[in-house]
């Protein structure tokens, strides 16, 4: 089945620190999802981006199909970013998600 | 408004007994789905559906059933509740073309 591989597990920031993180799949996505999820355990939907570059505020997705991989890059990292950051693929047209593990992210000031 | 919920937020089941999670979207979308989060496995789909009255079986479905007795609602019942389905859970829904939308969780602690 799918496989979804997140890197890094986590990252330390300085607030104003840029941060760059991956995913890699193992199988063509008809839709992916970057997702935060606070340490209060909710989960937000981030950007959805199965193919090319989006933005959203301080995030940029891009996804290169071809080569199965996806990055969020962040910013300006601001300490309301920390937690844990949820990449998922859906490869078989809306039969649900697979995730990944995810990035947790710290942000100090 | 929140456009996805569920009920309970939180629950404590004994072993053995019926536990019934229930989630309930107003986003007007076919598709719903149940998740569980454990830590080391991230989340993990268990049923979903398209349509009313019918049930779609997820990744690891063994151990629970779905109910969609409307386009609003989606149950996911434990008959037998034991102590490796303890976890959070949690309900989407979706257009199954465009992204999901998270309900805010269930903690279930089975004893």
């Amino acid at each position: 089945g799918q496989q979804v591989q997140q890197s890094p597990a986590s990252l330390v920031l300085q607030e104003g620190e840029n941060a760059e993180l991956q995913c890699n799949f193992s199988s063509t996505a008809t839709q992916l999802q970057w997702f935060y999820q606070s340490p209060g355990g909710s989960l937000v939907s981030l950007l959805s981006n199965p193919s090319g570059t989006k933005h959203t505020g301080r995030l940029t997705s891009t996804t290169v199909t071809k080569e199965r991989r996806s990055s969020l890059h962040i910013s300006s990292s601001q300490t309301t970013d920390s937690g844990t950051y949820l990449c998922a693929i859906d490869d078989n047209y809306a039969q649900g998600l697979t995730f990944g593990l995810g990035t947790r992210v710290s942000v100090f000031p | 408004e929140a456009a996805v919920t569920q009920s309970p937020r939180s629950k404590v089941a004994v072993t053995g007994g019926k536990v019934t999670l229930s989630c309930h979207q107003t986003n007007n979308h076919d598709y719903m789905y149940w998740y569980r989060q454990d830590t080391g496995h991230g989340l993990r789909l268990i049923h979903y559906s398209y349509v009313a009255d019918s049930t779609e079986k997820g990744d690891i479905p063994d151990g629970y059933k779905a109910s969609r007795p409307s386009q609003e609602n989606f149950s996911l019942i434990l008959e037998l509740a034991s102590l490796s389905q303890t976890a959070v859970y949690f309900c989407a829904s979706g257009t199954g073309v465009y992204e999901q939308y998270f309900g805010p969780g269930t903690r279930l602690t089975v004893l």
